[in-house]
């Protein structure tokens, strides 16, 4: 249980692109998601929380014109990434909060390479 | 713990072996700690999870260990297989808001 997908698994655009990522609870309902960034060979880094049915909350020095967040239902929240750079490749993973709170549970992550 | 750094710390054990990860985290008002294994291209997996009310938990083959008094949390592998080879992070809860910090991330070698 607990199962959490993230869609596409890769992504290669062209400067410019605004690209979009989907975080889905297969199997269970997630008030709560959470997206984060992730460079090589470093750790995850918060990026924001996404509510359903709310505004996201983003961490300090996260553009939220640049990252734009949506959870409207309960299984789907999505990242935009607007007008992407080949700064902003990256790997980019989301979580859900499960039944019962903590331990979010993990997607297997988008890598974005912006050429 | 801070997510800094260059490159991952390496510990590189022999199959067999026993193995233990430390980590050092940061917020003393943490009160959920967590540890993860991230294998090459794939999101983080959930091994154990410990609450601040108590300073050791086991799960199959693992144990964490939380010591407040000096914020350490170390994870405990027995007989360490290739399998676990993987980068292992720790996290923390800091109070509140569900949601994790992580730590900077060990990179575990397993060797035959």
């Amino acid at each position: 249980g607990a199962v959490v997908s993230q869609h596409p698994s890769r992504v290669i655009c062209k400067s410019g692109t605004s690209v979009k990522i989907e975080c889905r609870s297969l199997d269970f309902q997630a008030t709560t998601m959470f997206w984060y960034r992730q460079f090589p060979k470093q750790s995850l880094m918060l990026m924001a929380t996404s509510n359903e049915g709310s505004k996201a909350t983003y961490e300090q020095g996260v553009e939220k014109d640049k990252f734009l967040i949506n959870h409207a239902s309960l299984t789907l929240s999505t990242l935009t990434v607007t007008s992407a750079h080949p700064e902003d490749s990256s790997f980019y993973i989301c979580s859900a909060l499960g039944p019962h709170a903590q331990p979010q549970h993990f997607g297997d992550g988008t890598r974005l390479s912006i050429l | 713990g801070e997510n800094v750094g260059l490159h991952l710390p390496t510990l590189s054990v022999q199959e067999g072996d026993n193995s233990i990860i430390n980590c050092a985290y940061s917020n003393s008002a943490s009160d959920y700690f967590i540890w993860y294994k991230q294998e090459s291209g794939k999101g983080p997996q959930f091994i154990i999870d410990i609450r601040s009310n108590m300073d050791k938990r086991q799960g199959q083959r693992v144990t964490v260990l939380l010591n407040k008094t000096v914020k350490h949390l170390s994870l405990q592998i027995a007989a360490t297989q290739p399998g676990d080879s993987a980068v292992y992070f720790c996290a923390e809860n800091p109070g509140g808001y569900n949601k994790l910090i992580f730590g900077a991330g060990t990179r575990l070698a397993v060797h035959p």
